[in-house]
Formats: C-alpha cells, sequence, structure tokens
C-alpha cells in the first residue's frame, strides 16, 4: 500500500514566519504535488517535481517555494507566512506513467 | 491550459434515490478522469476512474460515462447510502509537456436517512 505521509495535521504559524511543510512518500514515486484547499475553490496546484531536484510551477505559486532534495521528500515553503495562505495543504505523489495519484492526510494551516 | 467545470457545488438526495455529479473539460487531448471522494476531516479517494478511449465503467453502485465529443463526463451513484456524504472531485489528466491533474471545484454530497 502507498503511504503518503505529511509532517503535521494541524500548525498554526504567525504572519511573517517562516513555514515548512514536509512530504515523504514510501513507494519510490517520481512525481510529487503539493495543493492548497480551500471551500468552493477546490484543489489548486502550487507546485510540483517529476524528479530530485527539478520543480515546475503549478497554477498558484506565488508566495511558495518547494524544495525536492531526495526523490522521497518534497517540501513546501512558506518564505514569510501571511494570513491568506492559512488553508489545508495536501500532498500528493504518483508513480511516472502510471495514473492514480496518492494524497496525503493534508496539513491544516492558521496564519495568524 | 484545461479547465475543469463541476456541478453541482452541492447535491442534497434521499437514502436510496441516484446522485449524478457532471464535469466539463477544455483540452480534447486531455485522455484520463478519475474522480476521488473526501470525507470529512479525510484526504481524498480514488473511486473510480475512465480513460477516453472508452464510453462508460462500473464499479458496483458507482459508475462514470465520458462523451469525448461534447468534452463531459459524469459520476453517477446509484442506491445512496449515507457514508456516500462527501465531497467529490473530478479530474481531468493535462496532456503535452508536464502531465498533471486539474480539478474540478467539488461537490458537497448530502445523502439523507
Amino acid at each position: 500500500d502507498v503511504k503518503v505521509t505529511q509532517s503535521s495535521r494541524y500548525l498554526v504559524k504567525r504572519t511573517g514566519e517562516k513555514v515548512f511543510l514536509e512530504c515523504v512518500q514510501d513507494m519510490d514515486h517520481e512525481n510529487m504535488f503539493w495543493y492548497r484547499q480551500d471551500p468552493g475553490l477546490g484543489l489548486r496546484l502550487i507546485y510540483f517535481s517529476y524528479d530530485v531536484k527539478m520543480k515546475e510551477k503549478g497554477d498558484i505559486p506565488e508566495g511558495y517555494s518547494v524544495s525536492r532534495e531526495k526523490k522521497e521528500r518534497f517540501s513546501l515553503i512558506l518564505e514569510s507566512a501571511s494570513t491568506n495562505q492559512t488553508s489545508m495543504y495536501l500532498c500528493a505523489s504518483i508513480l511516472s506513467g502510471g495514473l492514480q495519484q496518492f494524497f496525503g492526510p493534508g496539513t491544516r494551516l492558521t496564519v495568524l | 491550459g484545461e479547465n475543469v467545470e463541476q456541478h453541482p457545488s452541492t447535491l442534497s438526495v434521499q437514502e436510496g434515490d441516484s446522485a449524478v455529479i457532471k464535469c466539463t473539460y477544455s483540452d480534447s487531448a486531455s485522455n484520463y478522469f478519475p474522480w476521488y471522494k473526501q470525507e470529512l476531516g479525510k484526504r481524498p479517494q480514488l473511486i473510480i476512474d475512465i480513460r477516453s478511449n472508452v464510453g462508460e465503467k462500473k464499479d458496483q453502485r458507482i459508475a462514470v460515462t465520458l462523451n469525448k465529443t461534447a468534452k463531459h463526463f459524469s459520476l453517477h451513484i446509484t442506491e445512496t447510502q449515507p457514508e456516500d456524504s462527501a465531497v467529490y472531485f473530478c479530474a481531468a489528466l493535462t496532456q503535452g509537456g508536464s502531465e498533471k491533474l486539474v480539478f474540478g471545484k467539488g461537490t458537497k454530497l448530502t445523502v439523507n436517512p
């Protein structure tokens, strides 16, 4: 069974703080994704990565960066958190050439 | 790029009734269309998917239909049960360059006992 885990289920940070959200998958998947989920807006893609040290912008990359130093780990970074980044963040992974995308449990981030 | 529209945003049915959720997509090159179910407080889980070379696929009480000409696909749930209550997302896999899923905005389905 594919397992995608995220470092925190709930996180509270203050405006201006640097925030790291970690995602780890244990199935040697090449492709990893970060989404944010907001009511009425669905799942919006922030960044994705097809390989180590490789990243591509999604639909809403502003205010975020990512890091993929190891194949199993994909980190989302908020350089200076703002209140409009309060959201649920979901990580996902998929095998290259595969179809089914597996999601992590999500991190609910609140920025005060 | 690909755009996926999903309707309705909320749907309330009585237990035992059928529920239908519809999605349209814009990129005719998209060739894979999954549906995810997200129960409250949980991660999205794939429940059914369809490839563009197939018009319909069924799995027990769930079915998905695809009309490539019209660029729309639908999720059908028959004999709904309270445990079907969740948010459902459709998606389309983009082609050309970086492959990624583009999601609809979701439908909150409530099945009333």
